[in-house]
């Protein structure tokens, strides 16, 4: 079964600074990866996703993210964090796209 | 979001009382979910469906049953709500074309 650990439940960062959110997943076969952002009191909004191809993947709102198999991660990166970042962020593995896993989502604060 | 609805958005019931939630699409997609959004447990699939009829549970599915009559309503039910149902549930579709889903806006349930 799959399985999704987001390392760290809150992250903070100064404005402008980058922006790293861990996503680790357990799969038995070659994944599909996902990543969404909650703003407060909304749904899920897709970031970005990685289906097959390229391992480099880029998403709305200058964010991006790298799938690597041999680490079994698919971290979330954003050069210079803004004000408007501050938001939760759910990874989420699928074996097929038929089921989506999350993990528990790590809450991310801009400082001015 | 565009083309899914819940309804209600908001919902206060007692323990006890059944309770039922309705999501509603407007893009005839095969696949819609339930899923139950609770703070340091990321979201949790309770049920899921893969076509009018058919239905089958996901990891917190004890307490909840579902019905799908026709493509565009998916509906969950809380047989005898509990305080442990207190939660912000949220429905989705899976455009499978894009390896995406969308999310509704979510319904806030208060079991007192």
């Amino acid at each position: 079964a799959q399985s999704v650990t987001q390392l760290g439940s809150h992250v903070s960062v100064s404005e402008g600074a980058l922006v790293l959110l861990r996503c680790n997943y357990s799969s038995s076969v070659p994944p599909y990866l996902f990543w969404y952002v909650q703003y407060p009191n909304q749904g899920l909004q897709l970031l970005l996703k990685y289906t097959t191809g390229a391992t480099l993947v880029k998403g709305i709102n200058g964010f991006e993210a790298e799938f690597k198999k041999s680490e079994t991660s698919f971290h979330l990166t954003k050069p210079s964090a803004h004000m408007s970042d501050a938001a939760e962020y759910f990874c989420a593995v699928s074996e097929g796209a038929q089921k989506l896993v999350f993990g528990q989502g790590t809450r991310l604060t801009i400082n001015p | 979001d565009a083309g899914i609805t819940q309804s209600p958005r908001h919902k206060v019931t007692e323990t006890g009382t059944p309770v039922t939630l309705r999501c509603h699409q407007t893009e005839n997609h095969r696949y819609m979910y339930w899923y139950r959004q609770d703070p340091g447990h990321g979201l949790r699939l309770i049920h899921y469906s893969y076509g009018v009829k058919d239905t089958d549970k996901g990891e917190v599915s004890d307490g909840y049953s579902v019905s799908r009559s026709k493509t565009e309503d998916f509906l969950l039910t809380l047989e005898s709500a509990t305080s442990s149902q207190t939660s912000v549930y949220f429905c989705a579709i899976n455009t499978r074309n894009n390896y995406g889903y969308t999310f509704g806006s979510g319904t806030r349930l208060t079991v007192v």
